[in-house]
């Protein structure tokens, strides 16, 4: 069965610090992993997307990897801000149709505290 | 910044009642997505679209039903909404990519702000 599983559920962190957020999945076969950033109430917005044969991509102060072997990718926010207090969804797409249907996780809840 | 719309943003409404919650996209995209999400919970996908006159059904079973007459607008309907519809209803939307699976880079869903409706 094709899952996407992230940890921790929630995190609190305070403002300045870093914080580091994992992704496993099992969707086979796999064509690329995309982070999302979802305010309360809002849609969400892609951070970054990887392919099979990226290891790591930034995107300013947001670091994803990817482990194709493992299948775990992780989200690295560096200095965080008040700001980036919202869920992080990590989104895998499979290859196996034509669609490339998204697999979701339930995302990870971060809290930024001043 | 996506342009995709979802109308209205938020909606409180009677049992029995029918409704209709407007997406629309000025991307030329022409898969078009619903989806479904509780408080906490991953999204589920409930209708997409390959293109004009084209609409699936999605991984969760939906009372809701969907149209695609022209390519900007995806329109998702409850003809008797209930209280257990109540829920945040997103819409995306990406690019239909023309080469095989295999050769499929993968391309990025735009999402709209979301519906979230309370039935009452």
């Amino acid at each position: 069965k094709n899952q996407v599983e992230q940890s921790p559920q929630s995190l609190i962190i305070l403002e300045g610090k870093n914080c580091t957020l994992q992704c496993n999945y099992t969707v086979s076969p796999f064509s690329n992993l995309r982070w999302y950033k979802q305010d309360t109430g809002r849609g969400p917005v892609s951070l970054t997307i990887m392919t099979f044969s990226e290891n790591t991509k930034s995107n300013g102060r947001y670091t994803a990897t990817l482990d194709a072997d493992t299948k775990q990718s992780s989200l690295h926010i560096t200095a965080s801000q008040l700001s980036d207090s919202a869920s992080y969804i990590c989104v895998v797409s499979d290859r196996g149709s034509t669609l490339g249907r998204l697999y979701f996780g339930r995302g990870t809840q971060l809290t930024v505290w001043p | 910044e996506a342009d995709i719309y979802q109308t209205p943003r938020y909606l409180v409404i009677g049992t029995g009642k029918k409704i209709t919650l407007e997406c629309s996209q000025t991307m030329g995209h022409d898969k078009m997505y619903w989806y479904q999400q509780d408080p906490g919970m991953e999204l589920h996908l409930i209708h997409y679209s390959y293109g004009v006159n084209s609409t699936e059904k999605g991984d969760l079973s939906s009372e809701s039903t969907v149209s695609r007459i022209r390519t900007e607008h995806f329109p998702l309907t409850l003809e008797s909404a209930r209280p257990s519809h109540t829920s945040q209803y997103l819409c995306a939307s990406s690019e239909l990519t023309q080469g095989s699976p295999l050769q499929d880079p993968g391309t990025e869903a735009f999402f709209g702000q979301g519906t979230r409706l309370t039935v009452v």
